[in-house]
């Protein structure tokens, strides 16, 4: 299986911070790299798709890049709603797997 | 609009079964693949299987196969997980969602509570 670990596990900003959370993969997953934001009893929200492709309606201030087995999401100046957790995916090969998360709390 | 809702979830005791429902709709359900993923209480996500749009494919995580079995009614828009001989560990909320390649519609997600 394709294990996907999540830097820093937990992470405390400022709003109008730049943040920058890692995912790396055990092995290379080509461009098949999601990024999903989560908020408390709420369903996930895809971010990004492919590594970098915003999806729509989503800020700009959300970015992706990454390849090979190293990825990260950036987020460019935080605001108060982008408090939440960020998980990676996977969705190169079965079993698809999930990053363990990356939880964003105020400062 | 695009709208997945779970039902069917609840309290069962190890070893029971469960039938979880997603009803879709607003969208063309017979197009797309379709996704289980769970959520243990306070933990990450975790995907549990998936289903091609004509129900040809099916793939499980390692964890369910032999007692999970996902299916899907394209005539009813429907997709359903069938959960049977059920441990402490399956304790989560459930979410089905649709899948163009990634995950980019979800339902609100179904408990499920298994406990004697």
């Amino acid at each position: 299986d394709i294990q996907l670990t999540q830097s820093p596990s937990f992470l405390s900003a400022s709003v109008g911070d730049r943040v920058t959370i890692t995912c790396r993969a055990s092995q290379g997953i080509s461009i098949y790299l999601a990024w999903y934001q989560q908020k408390p009893e709420k369903a996930p929200k895809l971010l990004i798709s492919a590594i970098s492709t915003l999806q729509s309606g989503v800020p700009s201030r959300f970015s992706g890049s990454g390849s090979g087995t190293e990825f990260t999401l950036t987020i460019s100046s935080l605001q108060p709603e982008d408090f939440a957790t960020y998980y990676c995916q996977q969705l190169n090969t079965y079993p698809l797997t999930f990053g363990q998360g990356t939880k964003l709390e105020i400062k | 609009e695009v709208q997945l809702v779970e039902s069917g979830g609840g309290l069962v005791q190890p070893g029971g079964s469960l039938r979880l429902s997603c009803a879709a709709s607003g969208f063309s359900f017979s197009s797309y693949w379709m996704t289980w993923v769970r959520q243990a209480p306070g933990k990450g996500l975790e995907w549990v299987a998936n289903i091609k749009h004509d129900g040809s494919e099916k793939y499980y995580v390692e964890s369910v196969k032999g007692r999970f079995t996902v299916s899907r009614d394209n005539v009813k828009n429907s997709l359903y997980l069938q959960m049977d001989s059920l441990r402490a560990e399956d304790t989560a909320v459930y979410f089905c969602a649709r899948a163009t390649l990634y995950l980019n519609a979800w339902g609100q997600g179904d408990l499920v509570s298994v406990s004697s």
